[in-house]
């Protein structure tokens, strides 16, 4: 157990419809980073932030949107649902959001779109 | 971050020692050297990292070359549970974010 929880597990919905995707960090722990793991394009970081500030943002699209809470939780926002969004999407968190510290990913969600 | 290569795919036979290498030849000074792996149907898991000097945890062990241009991550006795993709990853050390860029890694099998 990783300390890092994801919720939904798993997530079926339609092309054009939004969902939220919700990350709560291990105890502790101040920054939050999100990625998507396709089979065509592997695992691919979209956004970090640490303690409510957006610090690094990667290949997300547009459609895409992050934040993260006073609570210290993220959520991942995906609307216009393409076909093609279908994918994994971990979350990780670390203490301080630097390159020296080790990331502790949560379980995922699944998103299939229809 | 600098770029890896890592071979495709590794197979090992259970309780012998297994080597993974690494190449990150453009690598900066302060990169650090992070390997991760993920099991089936899970999210990636930590393994181990460095900077310069070989490091090791319960885990594994991190040896670093001298120019540290490539690494080993070495698991010393591999069980069936360590069969999982391996990504070694050189992170921009000095910039102010810890983003994991991700390659193709190495999916190591281990044969009982």
């Amino acid at each position: 157990d990783s300390g890092v929880t994801q919720t939904p597990k798993h997530l079926i919905t339609a092309t054009g419809q939004r969902v939220t995707l919700r990350c709560s960090p291990r105890s502790g722990d101040l920054s939050v980073y999100w990625y998507q793991q396709s089979l065509d394009q592997g695992l691919q970081f979209l956004i970090q932030y640490y303690n409510g500030e957006e610090r690094a943002k990667g290949n997300i699209l547009e459609r895409f949107s992050a934040q993260q809470f006073p609570d210290l939780h993220s959520e991942l926002n995906l609307s216009s649902l393409e076909l093609g969004d279908s994918a994994l999407y971990f979350c990780a968190s670390s203490p301080g959001g630097h390159a020296n510290q080790p990331q502790h990913f949560g379980d995922g969600t699944r998103l299939s779109i229809l | 971050d600098a770029k890896t290569t890592q071979p495709n795919s590794m197979e090992s036979n259970e309780e012998e020692p297994v080597h993974l290498p690494c190449n990150h030849s453009t690598i900066s000074g302060t990169d650090y050297i992070h390997w991760y792996r993920q099991l089936p149907s899970q999210g990636p898991e930590y393994v181990i990292h460095g900077l310069t000097s070989n490091v090791n945890n319960r885990m594994a062990s991190l040896a670093i070359a001298e120019d540290r241009k490539s690494s080993t991550l070495i698991l010393h006795r591999a069980t069936l549970r360590d069969a999982a993709v391996y990504y070694c990853i050189a992170e921009h050390g000095s910039s102010n974010t810890g983003k994991l860029i991700f390659g193709q890694g190495t999916t190591l099998q281990v044969k009982p």
